[in-house]
């Protein structure tokens, strides 16, 4: 079974560009979670998606948005790139059925914002 | 308000056993994950912990405590590809896939 994936790997962006970040979640799991870490926060949840809507969100700015397709792949979206934006971004599935909502994440996404 | 406490790293010998203590503070408490993550790699589940007690899994034990609002993770003869970062994390009722990740615990194994 393939595990959760991210495209691309590595970014590099400049200030005030915008960057969409891609996340195939395991197959059969329904929710996907996106999550940024720095050397300086740790782990940060930013939002997670169920069944195309947005379940949960984290306390980042409107610049940080997603969505789901009806395949359970996501996309997250950053506009207007500031340095501070420069962090290793990763996604999360999980089955979320029967109260197993154990996480599996992806790589990750290296972003730098120069 | 949520706040997730775990020392920021430790320093263990091969074949020794260490404790990574977590507590925890948050409103609607569901259940508690540990994670481990090796530099450059993304986290990998090691356990959840729903009620309280000890759940053992292999060399790798956790326990919680839901009335002290208490975690650890157990570590038992330790190899030195156990060197990592190691992350509680919390999840609330009815709040699904979100995780509040503590600042997680460096874990370095010496021979």
């Amino acid at each position: 079974k393939a595990g959760v994936t991210q495209t691309p790997r590595y970014l590099i962006k400049t200030r005030g560009q915008q960057v969409t970040l891609s996340c195939s979640p395991i197959s059969g799991h329904r929710s996907v979670s996106w999550y940024q870490q720095t050397p300086g926060q740790g782990l940060q949840f930013l939002f997670e998606y169920f069944s195309e809507t947005q379940r949960n969100k984290g306390n980042f700015p409107g610049r940080f948005s997603g969505r789901q397709f009806s395949n359970s792949r996501s996309e997250m979206n950053v506009s207007t790139l500031e340095l501070g934006d420069s962090a290793l971004y990763l996604c999360a599935s999980s089955l979320d059925r029967d109260g197993n909502n154990e996480q599996f994440f992806g790589p990750g996404t290296r972003l730098t914002v120069l | 308000g949520q706040n997730i406490d775990q020392p920021t790293e430790m320093t263990a010998t091969e074949g020794a056993i260490v404790q990574i203590n977590c507590t925890y503070q948050t409103s609607g408490f569901n259940g508690l994950f540990w994670y481990q993550q090796h530099a450059g790699e993304a986290p990998t589940f090691l356990s959840y912990n729903v009620l309280d007690g000890l759940e053992e899994k292999g060399r790798f034990s956790s326990f919680l405590s839901r009335s002290k609002g208490y975690s650890y993770l157990l570590l038992k003869e330790l190899q030195m590809k156990d060197s990592a970062s190691y992350l509680c994390a919390v999840t609330g009722y009815n709040q699904g896939g979100k995780l509040i990740f503590g600042q997680g615990t460096e874990l370095s194994v010496k021979p």
